[in-house]
């Protein structure tokens, strides 16, 4: 089945340590998205990628830095520069038409301690 | 930004039609207006989009004003499992091919037994 994998499903790490989540596709999307949900909030847009080897920066890419070396990978490192980054991360792919809807996987939840 | 404004939360009663407003005043002329549902500690998914005319599929209802400044998510009849948060969206077309979707903070549907 075609669809997007987010591992692991749950992720502790000490404060002070680099952390990087995976987000692997199989649904040949050109675009792929990484955002962070905070409790009882929206999705906020980290980092985001067009194509192979280029990506931008989202609203809140402060403290976080992501690779797109493949097609079907974009995995986000969550750095000790992120000030509070305990949160629910979700990645998401799209296809490169402007109808084409978005794909998320079922997310990370970091707690930083 | 495009941005777009929904109520924080709506209830209603099961079996009964749910309207869910969105409002999007500075939508551009390209922009398609995306519809997504979240259950609790999951990615979102795709419920509906549209650009102009009145769409419909099996999970849902797309009304788009006239003027496509607001548009109307419609549940014919609700359910226990459609409660979630509901969020309406537009894609952000920067040019060059660049392209982002703004998520706010959407609609908390409550339905009641």
């Amino acid at each position: 089945d075609g669809g997007i994998t987010q591992s692991p499903k749950y992720l502790f790490r000490k404060e002070g340590q680099n952390v990087t989540l995976s987000c692997e596709q199989n649904l040949n999307h050109d675009a792929m998205y990484w955002y962070r949900q905070d409790p009882g909030q929206g999705l906020r847009l980290i980092y985001y990628s067009q194509i192979v080897n280029d990506f931008q920066k989202g609203d809140i890419a402060e403290g976080y830095s992501v690779s797109r070396e493949k097609k079907e990978s974009f995995p986000l490192t969550v750095t000790s520069a992120q000030k509070n980054p305990t949160a629910f991360y979700l990645c998401a792919s799209s296809g490169g038409r402007q109808n084409s809807p978005l794909h998320f996987g079922n997310g990370t939840r970091l707690t930083v301690t | 930004d495009a941005k777009t404004t929904q109520p924080n939360s709506m209830e209603s009663n099961e079996e009964e039609p749910v309207h869910l407003p969105c409002n999007h005043s500075t939508i551009s002329g390209t922009d398609y207006i995306h519809w997504y549902r979240q259950l609790p500690s999951q990615g979102p998914e795709y419920v509906i989009h549209g650009l102009t005319s009145n769409v419909n599929n099996r999970m849902a209802s797309l009304a788009i004003a006239e003027d496509r400044k607001s548009s109307t998510l419609i549940l014919h009849r609700a359910t226990l499992r459609d409660a979630a948060v509901y969020y309406c969206i537009l894609r952000d077309n920067r040019g060059s091919g660049t392209y982002k979707y703004i998520f706010g903070t959407g609609t908390r549907l409550k339905v009641l037994a």
